[in-house]
Parts: structure tokens; sequence; C-alpha cells
């Protein structure tokens, strides 16, 4: 059974950082990509990053570019966002999301999904 | 930026059956796929590559696409398929990942 369970969400002031985690088991975590998707309170869903199999592409949606970085252990099994200067417009829930293949090929587009982590902006 | 645009509600009884439509520019050349999202729970993976469904998911969720517009169908729709649902693609170059803004299915 797949399993993906986030942590290191919490209460930070605005220009604060945090790094969040996710581990992953029930699956072959090197062979998919990996992604973050968050949602606002009361809000939809927005992706925020990906990062591919062996991390040699990551890419982000540009209102985190130069703020936030993707990255992943394999050997751990672990996927990472290290977010920095933070602003109150990132207060949200966290998901982690594995991607999936089909046919031969792999997709960064999300297919299972963690119980999300809360990260709180304010002063 | 690209946009993908989901009709805010949809209310129908249940038994009758429920499109919720995706509209994007390149839907005709990417993927669509649905997720549903019950209150206060992660998001659940119902179709992929338009029309797929995943294994678990019940056969009265079906996709369809038709030109620029990507189509959910619920058929028989039950009290316990209320919940929000979001079309998920992205641009035709791929660079840009973008989710509907959301439906809100209410069946009673």
């Amino acid at each position: 059974e797949v399993q993906l369970v986030e942590s290191g969400g919490g209460l930070v002031q605005p220009g604060g950082s945090l790094r969040l985690s996710c581990a992953a088991s029930g699956f072959t975590f090197s062979s998919y990509w990996m992604s973050w998707v968050r949602q606002a309170p009361g809000k939809g869903l927005e992706w925020v990053a990906n990062i591919k199999e062996d991390g040699s592409e990551k890419n982000y949606v540009d209102s985190v570019k130069g703020r936030f970085t993707i990255s992943r252990d394999n050997a751990k099994n672990s996927l990472y966002l290290q977010m920095n200067s933070l602003r109150a417009e990132d207060t949200a829930v966290y998901y982690c999301a594995a991607g999936y293949c089909s046919g031969g090929s792999c997709s960064s587009t999300p297919f299972y999904w963690g119980q999300g982590t809360l990260v709180t902006v304010s002063s | 930026s690209y946009e993908l645009t989901q009709p805010p509600s949809v209310s129908l009884s249940p038994g009758q059956t429920a499109r919720i439509t995706c509209s994007g520019d390149a839907l005709p050349k990417k993927y669509a796929y649905w997720y549903q999202q019950k209150s206060r729970q992660a998001p659940v993976l119902v179709i992929y590559e338009d029309s797929k469904r995943p294994s678990g998911i019940p056969e009265r969720f079906s996709g369809s696409i038709s030109g620029t517009m990507a189509t959910l169908t619920i058929s028989g729709a039950r009290v316990e398929d209320e919940a929000d649902y979001y079309c998920y693609s992205t641009d035709s170059s791929g660079n840009h990942r973008v989710f509907g803004g959301g439906t809100k299915l209410t069946v009673l």
C-alpha cells in the first residue's frame, strides 16, 4: 500500500523558513516523479513544485521560484520542500504526491497523495 | 498564465447524472485529470489521461474530452459523491501545471 506522510509544518513568522518532509513507503520511490501541492484555507488546489525520479529536473510555480527548493533523497525514500522568505499567502496545507507510470512511460501528475501538513505564516 | 475553467457548483438529486466540465485551450493536446476531495480529506484521483479510471474507483465515474472541454460524468450520483472536484492539466508547452478552480458537487 502506498503511503506518503508529511511532516514539518507549523507556525512561522513572515520572512522565516521551514522545511517540509515526506516519508514514502509501499512503492519504489526512486522510480517516480514527486510533487508538492498546496491548498490555502477555504481555497482550491495549487501545484507548487515537482522533481524527477533522479532529481535531475525540478519545476516550480512562478510564485515560489527563488524562495522554495524541492529535493529528494532516494536512499531514504524521502521528499523535501525547503521554504524560505515565507509570506502570509504561503499559508496552506501542503500535500506530498507521487506520480505514476503507465504504458511504459511515467508522468509527474499527482496520483497518490499524503494527508498534508499545515503551514501557517503569521506574526 | 494558463487557466482551466470549471463551474463553481453543480447540484442534483441522488440517482441523477452529474456532469462537471473543465475548459482549457490546451486540452485537445494535453491530458485532463480529475480529483475528488471530500471535506477535510486529501484529494483522490478518480480519472486520469482523460478517461481512465484508477483501480478502486467505481464505474459510475467516467471522463471524456471534446475539443477544449473535458467532462467528468458521475452516472447515478450518490450522496457519498458529494465533494469538491478539480480538473488538472498543463499548458501546451507542458511547463505550467494547473488545477481548475474546483466544482462543489451537492447531492441531495
